[in-house]
């Protein structure tokens, strides 16, 4: 099993311009989840699903959209990139939200000038 | 809403020692509660969780961690610390119909020889 696959691995943006992050499990996994992580902010949640075709919003929604129209899918979506939104982003999964814990990708560092 | 409250952003101990890293929730609902560990450019891996039942938890690598409902806290130790615990150490709660973890700051593990 692979697991949660992130890619790209590392991304340079500029101001203004949109991207993909892409997020992909192959454990069947209901839940997914997408997460930034900042220094001294611990991870903070983005978007998030509990299944196929449907998100909703974390704490921290404003610049990105999801979306989920397969169970093993679930990108993340940059319309406009902002420096503030240099992070590290971490995908994650789980097969039962509360039980389990969830199983995280390994992360994509994205810088915006 | 629930938060964790971790104390300390780094943590220094020495090779041979005890690991203590705190872990203050607040819930209104009954937590779930796990401890995570990121080594460096990696992703967050599972060590322990509690959901229900037994109230000490063991996990991966010696850690262990003590759920204390009265003092709303999951402090995690471990008897003797290694080279290779060098690491970050979050902790997260979630409840039972929850969507979301939430995650405390982190600890910086530093081990000194």
């Amino acid at each position: 099993n692979a697991g949660v696959t992130q890619t790209p691995k590392f991304q340079v943006l500029k101001t203004g311009q949109s991207m993909t992050l892409q997020c992909a499990q192959d454990m069947n996994h209901e839940y997914m989840s997408w997460y930034r992580q900042d220094p001294g902010m611990g991870l903070r949640l983005i978007h998030y699903s509990v299944g196929a075709g449907i998100t909703d919003q974390g704490e921290v929604p404003n610049g990105y959209n999801v979306s989920r129209s397969t169970t093993e899918d679930f990108p993340l979506r940059l319309l406009s990139a902002a420096p503030s939104q240099t992070s590290v982003y971490f995908c994650a999964s789980s097969v039962d939200r509360e039980w389990y814990g969830y199983t995280f990708g390994s992360g994509t560092r994205l810088t915006v000038v | 809403a629930q938060s964790v409250t971790q104390l300390g952003s780094h943590v220094s101990v020495s090779e041979g020692a005890l690991v203590l890293l705190r872990c203050n929730y607040s819930s209104s609902v009954p937590p779930y509660l796990f401890w995570y560990v990121q080594y460096p450019n990696q992703g967050l891996q599972l060590l322990l969780k509690y959901t229900t039942g037994a109230t000490l938890v063991k996990g991966i690598n010696g850690f262990e961690a003590e759920f204390k409902k009265s003092e709303t806290s999951f402090h995690l130790t471990k008897p003797s610390a290694h080279m290779s615990d060098a690491a970050e150490y979050f902790c997260a709660v979630t409840g039972y119909g929850n969507n979301r973890l939430a995650f405390g700051k982190g600890n910086q593990v530093v081990v000194i020889p």
